[in-house]
């Protein structure tokens, strides 16, 4: 039961913005948008959530749409580092409640010189 | 300091046999997790606990049988291993159960022959 779609794959040259798209049509209002990454051989790393407002940290921002109905994940600057699969997930955040983080297939995201 | 450390990183071993990987987090989470990788590289959540209390437990063969003798460490034992449980077993932590940031290990490959 896939809550998110994204490309199974995308390139993007050193130093450009690397804009990795989701969609999540089914989303509920309660539902927060997160991504990580999962570089390879290493475990998933957390990037960034979100709600509804876009947001930014040291990593990456967030677009959300106004309807909530899809997101994109913006790398501004994107280095070989970068390359990696990128999950977009959709799950509700509450104390009370044992969601658990579900991961999909992902964006496979290659950044070349 | 390794956040989430899990060992051994590698473990290969023959069908039948008996196995344990162990997990510390020193990030003061109440949370923390199973994950398995397989080849096609999904990742699925195996287990969960809070403070020392399990409370996801998915469709798992009861040979996978965790334990978390205080909420810093989760141990995943496995009994009379097979072919089909070959994979990278990832641990993780969360501040809470409502998971709303997962830091995970380096992951542990398990090769059964």
């Amino acid at each position: 039961d896939a809550k998110t779609t994204q490309p199974p794959s995308m390139d993007c040259a050193e130093g450009r913005a690397a804009n990795l798209p989701c969609n999540h049509s089914t989303i509920s209002g309660n539902e927060y948008v997160y991504w990580y990454r999962q570089i390879h051989s290493q475990g998933p790393q957390y990037i960034i959530h979100g709600l509804k407002n876009n947001e930014t940290n040291e990593m990456a921002s967030l677009i959300i749409t106004e309807d909530r109905k899809s997101s994109t994940l913006i790398l501004p600057h994107a280095t070989l580092r970068d390359t990696a699969v990128y999950y977009c997930i959709v799950r509700v955040t509450n104390l009370d409640n044992n969601n658990d983080m579900r991961f999909g297939a992902g964006t496979r995201l290659t950044v070349k010189p | 300091d390794t956040a989430v450390s899990q060992t051994p990183k590698y473990l290969v071993t023959q069908m039948g046999n008996d196995k344990s990987i162990k997990c510390e987090q020193n990030l003061g989470h109440d949370t923390m997790y199973w994950y398995k990788q397989d080849s096609k590289k999904f990742l699925k959540i195996m287990f969960s606990y809070n403070n020392k209390e399990l409370i996801i437990n998915e469709t798992v063969p009861n040979r996978f049988s965790p334990k978390s003798p205080d909420k810093a460490h989760l141990n995943l034992h496995i009994n009379s291993l097979e072919l089909g449980d070959s994979a990278v077993y990832f641990c993780a932590s969360s501040p809470t159960s409502g998971g709303e940031k997962l830091f995970f290990g380096s992951g542990t490959q398990l090769s059964v022959l």
